[in-house]
């Protein structure tokens, strides 16, 4: 079975902290995906990366940045969080191979209050 | 641009009643469909999907057929149980350009003993 495993269930920032979610998975999967859920919104794309050292901006990516130094590693970054960025954040992965068929495999996902 | 729209919830059902979530969407081309299901507390697991039109997906119970032509994707299952009460997205991804999952708002389903 595919995992995908995120660094953290719960966090609690302050306003300005540096805050880093981390997202790996293990199955080898060359795309990866950062979203956020809020409620009535569903789930909206942030940055999405091809391969290693490869991204793209989603929708939403103002705020945030992305690393992708190894493959199976996909880190989701605010560089100062602000307490709109409180939200549930989910990564997911899929596997390159059929593009939009594939499914995506998603992680728990992380729920961040910034106060 | 592509979209996703489906019924706001929360939809409240007995146990055994019949279920229908309703979803359409607007895309160029001949996107992918899906149903993903969110169980409290968990992270998003695929339901079921069709990649072409009049494909019908299905999974533990729950069906959903791709229509062209009304550009819709409605989430069917015979006979509920307490245990499918979760948050149901629908999404789609186009088979060109940036294939990333467009998702609807969710709807959640709660089913009563």
């Amino acid at each position: 079975d595919v995992k995908v495993t995120q660094s953290s269930r719960y966090l609690v920032k302050r306003t300005g902290e540096k805050v880093f979610l981390e997202c790996v998975q293990d199955m080898d999967h060359e795309n990866m995906f950062w979203y956020r859920q809020d409620p009535g919104l569903g789930l909206r794309l942030i940055y999405f990366s091809y391969d290693v050292k490869m991204k793209e901006k989603g929708d939403i990516p103002e705020g945030y940045s992305v690393s992708r130094e190894k493959k199976e590693r996909f880190s989701l970054i605010l560089e100062s969080a602000s307490t709109n960025q409180t939200s549930m954040y989910l990564c997911a992965s899929r596997s390159h191979a059929s593009g939009s068929t594939d499914t995506q495999y998603f992680g728990p996902g992380t729920r961040l209050t910034v106060l | 641009g592509n979209s996703v729209t489906q019924m706001e919830g929360p939809v409240t059902l007995s146990e055994e009643a019949f279920l229908t979530i309703n979803c359409t969407y607007t895309a160029t081309g001949y996107p992918s469909l899906f149903w993903y299901v969110q169980y409290p507390g968990e992270g998003l697991q695929l339901l079921l999907k069709a990649t072409k039109a009049d494909d019908k997906g299905s999974n533990k119970g729950f069906e959903a057929t791709y229509r062209k032509e009304t550009t819709s994707f409605h989430l069917e299952k015979g006979s509920v149980q307490v245990s499918d009460s979760a948050v149901y997205f629908c999404a789609l991804s186009p088979n060109t350009g940036r294939r990333a999952l467009t998702f609807g708002s969710g709807t959640r389903l709660q089913v009563q003993p």
